[in-house]
């Protein structure tokens, strides 16, 4: 019920192309959805964040699709670059009223090659 | 703003020893959660901490880890006795509330030896 499951664990893309990120929960009750990105040696950095209220968020190159019935969201980052080469973390909160601790998923280390 | 401040970077213990993190958080902000990183793992909630006042501590071992936020200084992540398996990366954040996003600091690379 509080796990959160994402996939795949590595991906490799080249430059230029689009990388997808799954990931799919079980809990209803969670509200907060966040994406972090994790380079070598430094802690997470908050990348974008949707609520269930919205199917869609966009940042940049970076979106966020949330399908509710599905319990599934994804991350996708158009025209990936080197620099994008990370891990990536998805998670999910149970949000207002709760405290706010977030379940993470277990991480996709992206390679974007040149 | 220099962010969350977590040291010290890399922390090396013999089996039986104390280990102690140190999270000074981003100025204004006075929630604080720790959160541990085993190797190739997601991160795993450990504890909450407000001011003076442990709100959560669901995720934190039952033995050996205690943390504290006091009124004056850094959060502290304690860890006694210390095992080979508490080799880890502990990571601390600081938010401004419960519906805040984190700020995450760089995090202790935690080695028992």
């Amino acid at each position: 019920q509080q796990q959160v499951k994402q996939s795949p664990q590595s991906l490799i893309v080249q430059k230029g192309g689009i990388s997808i990120i799954n990931c799919a929960y079980e809990n209803t009750a969670f509200d907060y959805f966040p994406w972090y990105q994790q380079f070598p040696g430094k802690g997470p950095a908050l990348l974008i964040a949707i609520r269930p209220d919205v199917s869609e968020k966009k940042e940049g190159r970076f979106t966020i699709s949330f399908n509710k019935s599905a319990k599934q969201f994804s991350l996708h980052i158009m025209d990936s670059q080197p620099g994008d080469s990370a891990t990536y973390f998805c998670a999910a909160s149970l949000g207002s009223g709760n405290t706010g601790k977030l379940i993470f998923g277990q991480g996709t280390t992206l390679q974007v090659k040149p | 703003n220099a962010g969350v401040m977590q040291n010290p970077r890399h922390l090396v213990r013999r089996r039986g020893q104390e280990a102690r993190l140190r999270c000074s958080p981003m100025k204004g902000h006075s929630h604080v959660y720790w959160y541990r990183q085993l190797p190739e793992e997601g991160l795993k909630f450990m504890v909450y901490l407000q001011k003076e006042n442990i709100i959560d501590e669901s995720g934190m071992p039952k033995e050996r880890f205690s943390a504290e936020f006091p009124k004056e200084g850094p959060s502290i992540l304690r860890i006694q006795q210390v095992v080979r398996g508490d080799s880890a990366a502990y990571f601390c954040a600081s938010s401004q509330g419960q519906n805040y996003g984190y700020t995450f600091g760089s995090g202790t690379r935690l080695t028992v030896v």
